[in-house]
This record gives C-alpha cells, sequence and structure tokens, in this order.
C-alpha cells in the first residue's frame, strides 16, 4: 500500500545552519505531495506541497521538490531559525480523488541559538 | 474567522472509561476527517465525513471508536470502552472541496492518556 518514508529525529541544528528532512514515498499513480508543520502548542498547518513530478514547493524559506525518479520529495531549508523548532510530516495524496492524506511519522526539529 | 477546534485538548482516563473527543469545523465546511497519531508514529486516517454522511470509514481501528456528526456541524469520536493502546494524539480537519484533503485545516489536536 501506500507509504511515506522520513528519517528519524530529533533534528538538532544550531540558529543558520542548513536543514535537510528527507521523505521518500511509496504510491500507485502520481501522487501530490506535501509537507505539514506542527508548532509546539497548535495545530498541524500545510507548509507546502507540490502536485506533479519536478514541481517545487516552497513557503517561508522552505522548498521541496518532487523527484518521480527516486520517489523524494526532501525538505530543505538554507537558514533555520529558532521559530523554526517544530514537528515537520510528509505527507501524499493519491490521485484519483481520494480523500485521505497518508503521513509519514514526523520529524522534530530543534533549533538552537 | 475561527479555524479548527477541538476538546479537550488533553484528556486522561483510565482503561475501561469512555471518552469523547469533539471536533468544531470552520462554518461551511462540509468535509471533516479524522486522523491519529499513536506513540510518535505516522499520522492515520480514521473516517471522513460529509455532512453528516460517512463517506469512508476505512480507518477506523475497531468497534470500540463510534464517530458522529449530527446536523452536519461538529463531530464527536467517542471511544468506549479505552484501552491502553489508543494513547495518542486525535486531529481533526475540515474543508471545503470535495474529494480532497489540499485544502483542509487541522485543529491542534486532543491527546489522550490511557492509563
Amino acid at each position: 500500500g501506500d507509504s511515506v518514508t522520513q528519517m528519524e529525529g530529533p533534528v538538532t541544528l544550531s540558529e543558520e545552519a542548513f536543514l535537510t528532512i528527507n521523505c521518500t514515498y511509496t504510491a500507485t499513480g502520481y501522487p501530490s505531495l506535501f509537507w505539514y508543520v506542527q508548532y509546539p502548542g497548535e495545530g498541524l498547518q500545510l507548509l507546502l506541497k507540490a502536485t506533479k513530478a519536478d514541481d517545487k514547493g516552497s513557503n517561508k524559506g522552505f522548498e521541496a521538490t518532487y523527484r518521480k525518479e527516486t520517489t523524494s520529495f526532501h525538505l530543505e531549508k538554507g537558514s533555520v531559525q529558532v521559530s523554526d523548532s517544530a514537528v515537520y510530516f510528509c505527507a501524499l495524496n493519491r490521485s484519483g480523488g481520494y480523500n485521505k492524506l497518508i503521513f509519514g511519522a514526523g520529524t522534530r526539529l530543534a533549533v538552537h541559538p | 474567522e475561527a479555524g479548527v477546534t477541538q476538546f479537550p485538548s488533553h484528556s486522561v482516563i483510565e482503561k475501561g472509561q469512555t471518552v469523547t473527543l469533539r471536533c468544531d469545523p470552520i462554518s461551511g465546511h462540509d468535509n471533516l476527517y479524522w486522523y491519529r497519531r499513536v506513540m510518535g508514529k505516522e499520522i492515520k486516517f480514521l473516517l471522513h465525513f460529509v455532512k453528516e454522511s460517512k463517506q469512508d470509514e476505512s480507518g477506523m481501528p475497531n468497534n470500540r471508536f463510534l464517530a458522529e456528526r449530527t446536523g452536519g456541524t461538529y463531530s464527536t469520536l467517542k471511544v468506549q470502552p479505552a484501552e491502553l493502546e489508543d494513547s495518542g494524539v486525535y486531529f481533526c480537519a475540515s474543508s471545503q472541496d470535495p474529494g480532497t484533503p489540499i485544502g483542509a485545516f487541522f485543529g491542534q489536536g486532543t491527546r489522550l492518556t490511557v492509563v
């Protein structure tokens, strides 16, 4: 069945460091791919998305490129801030109007000053 | 505009007891979803309502879980009797767009601890 695999955390970085959180997927057809973020005490928020191969999603300095050949959607940011500390979830939605998101296990990011 | 609201934010109950979680979606959103994250694992889909009807309940783990959405407004998720493995964070989401969760807004979740 469809699945999403994320790198295990926690990821601990110093402020202004480069961030990569790996995400790979297994899915039938051509899914849409997402990154969600959960800041402490808040709900899940959509961070960025990509709906077809080679698309790049971007928001708040974060980027991820839909790589069909490697079935990956790695999240990157060139310079993290303390305020980026959160749990990040990679997710997919199968094509064809399926109504459910399939999430990875989440990666906790802690950024220190 | 108010977002998706979940009550309570945290619940601690004993094994065998009953707990009811509530979700108030964004006003006007016909689609309401329940998800669950157990023990730091992946967030898993539980079910999807369109108005008051269950569109897809394939993710409900067993018959101890009962979801309702009377009148197509707020939804409740009852666990009876609760077991230790039910502990986790229960998320609710709502969206206007039918058949796709892309535009879904999530609540902050209810953390359920069964002891």
